[in-house]
Order: structure tokens, then C-alpha cells, then sequence
């Protein structure tokens, strides 16, 4: 069966650190990746996504980028975070036409 | 381009009552796929429902049901039996039109389901 893993769970960070977010996903081949990012009770915004290794979208220019390296991996990353970074990450990955699976989020504060 | 919309920012239901759930949206598309997501206090995103629009059927698993409307762009999420358990955030979520697989969510309902 299908599985997403996503960590960490929870990370605080100071201004201006790096970040590294991690997803894998297991049990499928060439998915559709995402990075979403959540405001707190309110609607999903969508990051970046990826139709293949080394294929990168990006729907909102930010202080934020994304990789894939490999087929079931996908990375979130920042240089320097802002405090406008924070927020709580969600990575999900679909094939075509079906459903969406997302990981359990990552909480992310930047102090 | 196409919105999803979700007109009720909070709703609240008494346990073992219905509550219906609004969603209207809006594409160029004629054959796509509606979602309803759950995220519980968790935020962990739980898929509830899914509806195909070229099925006149409406879509049910056990105590969830949709009301689509497909000429209205109306699809709406009807929970029966309201549990302490259906306590959460609900999204209504559409695939974009250039993909196909990228989704617009919808802002969200906060249901609470009370004792």
C-alpha cells in the first residue's frame, strides 16, 4: 500500500537559519508531488509541486524552494527563513485523476 | 480561472443531528472530480468523499453523502448522525484545469459537532 512520511513533526527555528523539510512517499512510481503551506484556520495554499525528478513548479515567488532528487522524494528548503515562513507545511503526492494523499504536516515556527 | 467557495466560515451541529456543508465552484471543465477533505484538530487531511461529475449519482460513504449539482456548480456534504469524532476543518477542493491534478481548496468550514 501506499504511505507518505513527512518530518519533522514540529520544528522552531530562529531567523535567518536554514530549513529542510522532508517527504517520501512509498508504494507508487512517478507521482505528483506537493508542498502546501497552512495559515492557521485558514485554506491551503500550494508551494510547489513536481510531475518528476527535477521538475519544479513554483506557484508563489518566496523566500522558499523546492527539490526532488529523487523519484519518491521531495525537499522544502530555505536559506534564510523569515518570521513570515512560519506556518504549518503539508507535502501530498497523487497520480492523475485520483485522490490526493497528504503526510501528517510539519508545524513550523520561526522565532 | 477557476474558485472554490465555501460561503460558511463556521457551523456548529448537536451529536446525532444532520448538518449540510456548502461548496459552490466554478470551471470550464465538463468531466472533473469534486473532493471533501476533513482535517481534525490533528491537521492531519483525510480524504471524506470524492464525486465524479460525469456520474448523475450522488457519491455516499457510510454517514457522508454529497448533493451535486452539477448545471448549479453546487456540491454540498451532508453528515448524518453527527459524531464528537466530525469535529474539524472541511475543505471542498476542485482540480485546476491546466493540470488536472493540482487542487484549488476551498477557505474551509469549521464544523463543531456538541454534546
Amino acid at each position: 500500500s501506499q504511505t507518505i512520511h513527512q518530518w519533522p513533526a514540529t520544528l522552531v527555528q530562529p531567523v535567518g537559519s536554514p530549513l529542510s523539510l522532508e517527504c517520501t512517499v512509498e508504494g507508487t512510481s512517478n507521482p505528483n508531488l506537493y508542498w502546501y503551506r497552512q495559515a492557521a484556520g485558514r485554506g491551503l495554499q500550494l508551494l510547489f509541486y513536481s510531475v518528476g525528478i527535477g521538475q519544479i513548479s513554483s506557484e508563489v515567488p518566496q523566500n522558499l524552494s523546492a527539490s526532488r532528487p529523487q523519484d519518491r522524494q521531495f525537499i522544502l528548503s530555505s536559506k534564510k527563513l523569515l518570521l513570515s515562513d512560519s506556518g504549518f507545511y503539508l507535502c501530498a503526492w497523487s497520480v492523475p485523476q485520483t485522490v490526493y494523499t497528504f503526510g501528517s504536516g510539519t508545524r513550523l515556527t520561526v522565532v | 480561472a477557476q474558485t472554490v467557495t465555501q460561503s460558511q466560515p463556521e457551523m456548529s451541529v448537536q451529536e446525532a443531528e444532520t448538518v449540510t456543508l456548502s461548496c459552490t465552484y466554478d470551471t470550464s471543465e465538463s468531466n472533473y472530480y469534486l473532493f471533501w477533505y476533513k482535517q481534525p484538530p490533528s491537521r492531519q487531511m483525510i480524504l471524506v468523499i470524492r464525486q465524479e461529475a460525469y456520474k448523475q449519482q450522488n457519491a455516499t460513504e457510510n454517514r457522508f453523502s454529497v448533493n451535486f449539482q452539477k448545471a448549479a456548480k453546487s456540491f454540498s456534504l451532508k453528515i448524518s448522525d453527527s459524531q464528537l469524532g466530525d469535529t474539524a476543518m472541511y475543505f471542498c477542493a476542485l482540480p485546476q484545469e491546466t493540470s488536472g491534478s493540482r487542487l484549488t481548496f476551498g477557505e474551509g468550514t469549521q464544523l463543531t459537532v456538541n454534546p
